[in-house]
């Protein structure tokens, strides 16, 4: 989990409302993604953004968003607007070029009730 | 687009026994894959990768990989399993068209001591 930090481990809200989860990476990597994992589902992608200032939606982007104002930064904020939001989010980077492999945090545990 | 199927859901091996997780692969051109472990509530961990070169490819923690271009299949293994060996783990292979991951739904295995 080294070089990316996400936060908090845990995090719990009410139905209707908005949460951001925090992702930092001190690698020095261009590349960030975000996943959400569901039990017996993998890994599937919500957004991912390639350069600072730039995103692109991934399989799953509905009642996302997300910003890329800073290298180090990939927030994601969890709207009303997703339908089941409570799962395990999980953030990634990876440098350009190379042989593509990602990095991953730790991980934030939604819980939406 | 790139896949990959783990068509196991659960593997249940002895400790000290040998270890296999099977992987298949659907790609255009060139294949990049990658292992990745997973523990209880953390993120993932990176294993081993192969781009080209020797078909055996050796990673973390005793860990190996052999591709088999005919056979499309990177299965991974370890001579003899260790109980903290039980985990979550995933294949995945670099999507050539936008340098993303496509992740299979992973494998349980499970070391009985």
């Amino acid at each position: 989990d080294g070089g990316i930090t996400q936060s908090p481990k845990y995090l719990f809200r009410k139905e209707g409302q908005n949460v951001t989860l925090s992702c930092e990476q001190n690698l020095n990597h261009d590349a960030m993604y975000w996943y959400r994992q569901d039990p017996g589902q993998g890994l599937r992608l919500i957004y991912y953004s390639q350069i600072v200032n730039d995103f692109q939606k991934g399989d799953i982007a509905e009642g996302y968003s997300v910003s890329r104002e800073k290298k180090e930064s990939f927030p994601l904020t969890v709207t009303s607007a997703q339908k089941n939001p409570t799962a395990f989010y999980l953030c990634a980077s990876r440098t350009s070029g190379g042989s593509y492999e990602q990095y991953f945090g730790p991980g934030t545990r939604l819980t939406v009730t | 687009a790139q896949s990959v199927a783990q068509p196991e859901d659960q593997v249940n091996v002895a400790e000290g026994n040998p270890l296999t997780v099977k992987c298949t692969y659907s790609v255009s051109g060139n294949p990049y894959l990658f292992w990745y472990v997973q523990y209880p509530n953390r993120g993932l961990q990176f294993l081993l990768k192969y781009i080209t070169g020797d078909n055996l490819v050796k990673g973390s923690y005793g860990f190996e990989a052999e591709f088999n271009k005919s056979q499309t299949s990177f299965h991974l293994k370890k001579p003899s399993a260790l109980v903290s060996d039980s985990a979550l783990y995933f294949c995945a292979v670099r999507d050539t068209g936008n340098n993303r991951l496509a992740f299979g739904k992973g494998n349980q295995v499970v070391v009985i001591p």
